[in-house]
């Protein structure tokens, strides 16, 4: 069965200091792989997405993600953490069979930032 | 709007009760999702339409459960004879077009609900 794994529950960074927020994931096809931030009280916001090609993808607020496919990885890493990027933090996969579409999520990592 | 909308944000109800959360997607789109996000948990996919047409409810927990988009843009997810373990917070998402992973899912900020 398709899963997302997110190993890390909390993680405590200061700021400025780098960023990697690890996913892993089971799915038998090519995934279609995205991160979202959760800040209190909004909803879900995209990050950046994986759909294919360059496997080293940039987003929004200076987040950059990698797809290693021997590893089943999508880490998401930051080069300097800001204190207004502490939020929930989740890895998703899109899958598709036919006749509907879904996202998988994993259960999230919450990042503490330090002043 | 510009965005995906949610009312209410919170919702108490007694054990029991049935509750109605609606979402207003963004004008125009075509897909249309539920999610369910327990606490300290990823959201969990509930049902997905197309239009109107529910194509997929595979996720809701039980027959209590029930989704409609009538006219293919408002939707309401209701709840029948609430139960504590309904407590979560409900969320909704849309996309522009038909089932395709490259559409990009728009959450609205969710409904609280919390059963007594």
């Amino acid at each position: 069965a398709q899963s997302v794994t997110q190993p890390d529950i909390h993680i405590t960074v200061s700021e400025g200091a780098s960023l990697e927020l690890r996913c892993n994931y089971s799915y038998g096809a090519t995934p279609y792989l995205f991160w979202y931030v959760q800040s209190p009280g909004q909803g879900l916001q995209l990050l950046l997405k994986y759909f294919s090609g360059d496997t080293l993808v940039q987003g929004i607020k200076g987040f950059e993600a990698e797809f290693k496919r021997s590893q089943s990885s999508f880490n998401l890493r930051k080069p300097s953490v800001h204190w207004s990027d502490a939020a929930e933090y989740f890895c998703a996969v899109g899958r598709g069979t036919s006749g509907t579409y879904k996202y998988i999520f994993g259960t999230g990592t919450r990042l503490k930032v330090l002043a | 709007g510009a965005g995906v909308s949610q009312s209410p944000r919170y919702k108490v109800a007694k054990r029991g009760q049935d509750v109605a959360l609606r979402c207003d997607p963004i004008s125009g789109h075509v897909s249309l999702f539920w999610y369910q996000q327990a606490l300290g948990q990823g959201p969990e996919f509930l049902t997905y339409f197309q239009n109107e047409a529910q194509l997929d409810k595979s996720g809701l927990p039980s027959d209590r459960f029930f989704a409609e988009r009538p006219e293919g843009s408002v939707s309401t997810l209701k709840i029948q004879r609430t139960q504590q373990e309904d407590s979560a917070v409900y969320l909704c998402a849309s996309s522009l077009g038909v089932i395709s992973s490259y559409n990009e899912q728009f959450f609205g900020p969710g409904t609280r609900l919390t059963v007594l």
